[in-house]
């Protein structure tokens, strides 16, 4: 079975411009989970979903970001505009409601300049 | 104070050595724990659940002391594909969600 998949891989972008990460979870599992990393910061919760209904967003930074999930196999987390703080390196992950174990996606490293 | 803490090292040992991390908490309300592995540049991958009455795979034990509020990774034997940052998760199941700690790095070395 497919892990989670996300796109694109690496992203460079300038400061203003909308930035749309992707993101495919496990088939079957009903949570969908966004974090972001950074040597600062760690890894930090954005938002998730379960049932494709956000239920927390309280990591979400600002105004700046928003985040979709559309049906149980597709989610998307959008910037707009971009800043150079945004720079790390975003993960999506997914678990099956039964279980706490996440399983992670491959990120998408992003660089606003 | 942080709601996950780790000693960040780097740890750096020989193969084969023994080595051992520990993770505290502050939230009494964590119910589950896990143990996640992440390689340099690559997404953070689950290496073992952790149990109350502890648990081992292979080279690798985890425990957990509910009472002192920590939980800890046994290592033996390292390899050098040991090397890596190990991140010790917790997940409220009120909250609903899991915190990350910021990871222990390992450096095994020849």
């Amino acid at each position: 079975d497919a892990g989670v998949i996300q796109s694109p891989r690496h992203e460079v972008t300038e400061m203003g411009q909308e930035v749309t990460l992707r993101c495919k979870p496990i088939s079957g599992h009903d949570y969908l989970f966004w974090y972001r990393q950074t040597m600062m910061r760690g890894l930090e919760l954005l938002i998730y979903f379960n049932n494709n209904v956000p239920i927390d967003d309280s990591g979400m930074p600002e105004d700046r970001f928003s985040a979709k999930m559309p049906n149980a196999s597709f989610s998307t987390l959008k910037i707009q505009p971009s800043e150079p703080r945004d720079s790390a390196v975003y993960f999506c992950a997914s678990r099956e409601g039964t279980t706490y174990e996440q399983y992670f996606g491959p990120g998408t490293r992003l660089t606003v300049t | 104070r942080k709601e996950v803490e780790q000693d960040p090292g780097p740890f750096n040992v020989p193969e084969g050595a023994t080595v051992a991390f520990n993770c505290t908490y502050s939230n009494s309300a964590s119910q589950s724990f896990f143990w996640y592995r992440q390689d340099c540049r690559k997404e953070p991958k689950l290496l073992m659940s952790v149990y109350s009455s502890g648990n081992e795979d292979g080279r690798f034990t985890a425990q957990l002391n509910r009472a002192s509020q920590y939980i800890s990774l046994l290592i033996r034997d390292s390899k050098l594909s040991d090397s890596a940052t190990y991140l010790c998760v917790l997940y409220n199941t009120n909250a609903g969600k899991s915190t990350f700690g910021d990871g222990t790095t390992l450096t095994v070395k020849p």
